[in-house]
């Protein structure tokens, strides 16, 4: 119930198409979703979070959709461009705890 | 300039030595922690800690020890019971429970 389960494991998208990186859970204690970019040899990077209180969020071409009744999150990557190859890791912990949960992550490439 | 520092970036270490990683945070964050991360998988939890001279276990800490003398530092101990301990190893910190946390630019630990 703690798991938050993450696809696909891998992306291959054209510059300029739409990613889609979707991510499950159960735990519906579960309160506040970030997703992190992480590039080869870096630490992750916050890339943009949500709480359950409102379906969509938006800041510049990344938005996470969430759907409380599915337990279900995506990130969705408009206008991809090659510089936004990198693995994507989704991520859900509960108001009070310090702890993440953590997808497996997906490696995303973008095409030139 | 505020962030997480980690070193070494780069660590080798033959097979029954302990070694230590270093973290360092200047964000003035309460709470601190250690990932592992290995090829293929998201990152797991090892060790954290809330508060000075307080820390708990995370779901892998067998074969891992910390210490939190002071609020900006949180340094990881590989020690030689660690059966697998070849991994990438980032530090993160968080102001407050419900906050974002932040990632190091991690240490690649390799075992000869």
């Amino acid at each position: 119930q703690q798991q938050v389960k993450q696809s696909p494991q891998s992306l291959i998208v054209q510059k300029g198409g739409i990613s889609i990186i979707n991510c499950a859970y159960e735990n519906t204690a579960f309160d506040y979703f970030p997703w992190y970019q992480q590039f080869p040899g870096k630490g992750p990077a916050l890339l943009i979070a949500i709480r359950p209180d409102v379906s969509e969020k938006k800041e510049g071409r990344f938005t996470i959709s969430f759907n409380k009744s599915a337990k279900q999150f995506s990130l969705h990557i408009m206008d991809s461009q090659p510089g936004d190859s990198a693995t994507y890791f989704c991520a859900a912990s509960t108001g009070g705890t310090y702890k993440y949960i953590f997808g497996t992550g997906t490696r995303l490439k973008v095409l030139a | 300039d505020g962030g997480i520092t980690q070193s070494p970036k780069y660590l080798f270490r033959k097979e029954g030595q302990n070694v230590t990683l270093s973290c360092e945070q200047n964000l003035n964050h309460d709470a601190m922690y250690w990932y592992r991360q290995d090829p293929g998988q998201g990152l797991r939890l090892i060790y954290y800690s809330q508060i000075v001279n307080d820390f708990q276990k995370g779901d892998i800490a067998e074969g891992y020890s910390v210490s939190r003398e002071k609020k900006e530092s949180f340094p990881l101990t590989v020690t030689s019971a660690q059966k697998n301990p070849t991994a990438f190893y980032l530090c993160a910190s968080s102001s407050r429970p419900e906050a974002t946390q932040y990632f190091g630019p991690g240490t690649r630990l390799t075992v000869l």
